[in-house]
């Protein structure tokens, strides 16, 4: 079953707006993080926002927020005041478990482009 | 911030040839890496998690013999592609988790773009 679902294949958004990344989870474990990372068309990944599932308060990073629903098993990502540079790919991940060696799963990815 | 790379970036190789890939953790140390694989406009896929001084454990479906994986230090995992044909053409990605931080960040290398004709 898959664990991390991100259902929009392709977003648009108007520079200067402010958009939001849908991301699902499922997992039984009590302890677990999410990541938002994004992948620019030269490859590497970049971290953007993380979410504990301990974490009472939905983090932010800038123009980053990650909106955590717990009971409902959704971490969006909102990206605010879109910039041309925002344009890349986006995939959450999922971490079960506690410890530094807890792997990562991705989700399917959202490709985000950013209109002038 | 904590950097990790790999080499080559790209390679170029025959089908039947055999090609490694190095991951490095430059200012920290990595007990464990991880190997990634991504087709274009698809998802990261785990490969196998690389743990240094032992076996490396490789995920559901991952041919152990043909990825082959060492992680001889705490700074550096190498994944050696054997016998490679066309359809292991693909972009390979490391990432390293720093060992002395309780952190709960994952280090990204930037990646080696494989082609074999």
């Amino acid at each position: 079953a898959q664990k991390i679902t991100q259902t929009q294949p392709g977003m648009f958004v108007q520079e200067k707006e402010a958009v939001t990344l849908d991301c699902t989870y499922d997992t039984s474990d009590q302890s677990y993080g999410l990541f938002w990372y994004k992948q620019p068309s030269s490859g590497e990944m970049i971290f953007l926002i993380y979410q504990g599932s301990y974490d009472e308060q939905n983090a932010t990073e800038g123009r980053y927020s990650l909106n955590f629903q717990k009971a409902r098993k959704s971490a969006n990502l909102v990206i605010s005041a879109s910039q041309l540079g925002d344009s890349a790919m986006y995939f959450c991940a999922m971490r079960e478990g506690r410890g530094n060696t807890g792997k990562l799963i991705f989700g399917q990815g959202t490709t985000l482009q950013v209109k002038p | 911030g904590a950097v990790v790379s790999q080499h080559p970036s790209w390679v170029i190789c025959k089908s039947g040839t055999s090609v490694k890939i190095e991951c490095r953790s430059l200012d920290f140390q990595a007990t464990t890496m991880f190997w990634y694989r991504q087709f274009p406009k698809q998802s990261l896929m785990l490969m196998a998690t690389s743990n240094e001084g032992s076996k490396a454990t490789y995920e559901q479906g991952v041919e152990k013999d043909k990825f082959l994986i060492n992680h001889a230090s705490l700074t550096l995992s190498t994944l050696t592609v054997t016998s490679a044909h066309p359809e292991d053409s693909s972009f390979y990605i490391c990432s390293a988790r720093d060992s002395d931080r309780a952190s709960y960040e994952q280090y990204f290398g930037p990646g080696t773009r494989l082609t074999v004709t």
